[in-house]
């Protein structure tokens, strides 16, 4: 079975920039997850959504940071206009909505603003 | 507010000399305990879901361990390939997403 997929695997891009980050979750899961890693920091949930929609974004850093989800099988999360305080290695995870599911990780977009 | 605290920081062993690594955790109410393992360049993958004082787990080596302030992973007669960062996380009661520690580092010296 596939595994979340998340795409690109890498980004290097200037200061500024518009960055967009993919995932597309496992099929028939419908909750959906992003983090963020840093050494400091460790992993940091960003946002969540259940069934498509979003329901706690309390951990997206600032307004220069956005997602969507638009259907079961897609998200993007967005950052607009890209700082070098966001590099970091952004991870996309699903699970099924429910009591003490495990969340299943992609391998992570590193991501690299100069 | 939730907080989880993974000791040591890294920890370096022996091949075939166990241990063990400590998650320390403060949670409002603890719907589950969950242990990841995260090789370089890779995501977490997922190990183990705790969820009540008492339980155990068991998947070959490893052994998670849970009471109501922490949980334990054993680690018998590890083997290099055990070597990765070891991941715990919280979830709370009424909640769906998980609270990361930092992590334990372990290599496992042939």
């Amino acid at each position: 079975d596939a595994g979340v997929i998340q795409s690109p695997r890498h980004e290097v891009t200037e200061m500024g920039q518009e960055v967009t980050l993919r995932c597309k979750p496992i099929s028939g899961h419908n909750s959906l997850f992003w983090y963020r890693q840093t050494m400091m920091r460790g992993l940091e949930l960003l946002i969540y959504f259940n069934n498509n929609v979003p329901i706690d974004d309390s951990g997206m850093p600032e307004d220069r940071f956005s997602a969507k989800m638009p259907n079961a099988s897609f998200s993007t999360l967005k950052i607009q206009p890209s700082e070098p305080r966001d590099s970091a290695v952004y991870f996309c995870a699903s699970s099924l909505q429910g009591k003490s599911q495990p969340q299943h990780f992609g391998d992570g977009t590193r991501l690299s603003i100069l | 507010e939730d907080q989880v605290t993974q000791s040591p920081e890294a920890l370096r062993l022996q091949e075939g000399e166990s241990s063990s690594l400590n998650c320390s955790y403060t949670v409002s109410g603890l719907r589950g305990l969950f242990w990841y393992r995260q090789d370089p360049g890779k995501g977490p993958e997922f190990l183990f879901t705790l969820y009540s004082a008492g339980e155990e787990k068991e998947k070959e080596r490893l052994k998670a361990t849970l009471t109501k302030k922490e949980s334990f992973l054993h680690i018998t007669a590890p083997k290099p390939e055990d070597s990765a960062t070891y991941l715990c996380a919280v979830q709370a009661t009424g909640a769906n997403n998980l609270f990361f520690g930092t992590g334990t580092r372990l290599t496992v010296i042939p």
